[in-house]
């Protein structure tokens, strides 16, 4: 059982380039959420989905884009990177809001 | 909007000493509050949740964490540390479909 997985776990990308994130979980959660976790700044929400076809914006949603086309994946899209989304990015999903969230073990991004 | 405070950024401890790692939320109406841990390259791992019923909630490991209503406190407690228990510690607090994470602390366990 894989719980929560992320590709790519490592990526390095020029400044303006862009790339997507993909989050596969096989538990059919109905929410599922990306983080970015920065040194002394723990996890901040980016944006998250509470079912299939829906997203909303968390705390530091500018420059993201998400996409929840199927129930087992959530999408992370940077259009533009930039070096101030230099992170490790964090995906995790629940059965609920108020259920413990299962985490994928990260995807470490530097924008040069 | 929920929160979470955290405020040691690290927390240091002899190897069989209780542990301590402090936490004060702020949200409104009833609190969900959760304990995760994060070993180094991993995802952060599920430690245990209060959502209603008994104070003292015990969890995976040997943890165990106090909800106290009036202090807003959700302190995170072992009573005797192991070496393999150094880590990343976060508090978490649940509302509005999502949780609020705190800055973490980072525990170091001295053998």
């Amino acid at each position: 059982n894989a719980g929560v997985t992320q590709t790519p776990k490592f990526r390095v990308l020029k400044t303006g380039q862009s790339m997507t994130l993909l989050c596969a979980q096989d538990m059919n959660h109905e929410y599922m959420y990306w983080y970015r976790q920065d040194p002394g700044m723990g996890l901040r929400l980016i944006h998250y989905s509470v079912g299939e076809g829906t997203t909303a914006k968390g705390e530091v949603p500018d420059g993201y884009n998400v996409s929840r086309l199927k129930k087992q994946n959530f999408l992370l899209g940077l259009e533009s990177a930039a070096p101030s989304q230099t992170s490790v990015y964090f995906c995790a999903s629940s059965w609920t809001g108020g259920q413990p969230q299962h985490f994928g073990d990260g995807t470490r991004l530097s924008i040069l | 909007a929920q929160s979470v405070a955290q405020p040691e950024d690290q927390v240091n401890v002899a190897e069989g000493n209780p542990l301590t790692v402090k936490c004060t939320y702020s949200v409104s109406g009833n609190p969900y509050l959760f304990w995760y841990v994060q070993y180094p390259n991993r995802g952060l791992q599920f430690l245990l949740k209060y959502i209603t019923g008994d104070n003292l909630v015990k969890g995976s490991y040997g943890f165990e964490a106090e909800f106290n209503k009036s202090q807003t406190s959700f302190h995170l407690k072992k009573p005797s540390a192991l070496v393999s228990d150094s880590a990343l510690y976060f508090c978490a607090v649940g509302g509005n479909n999502r949780l609020a994470f705190g800055k973490g602390n980072q525990v170091v366990v001295i053998p």
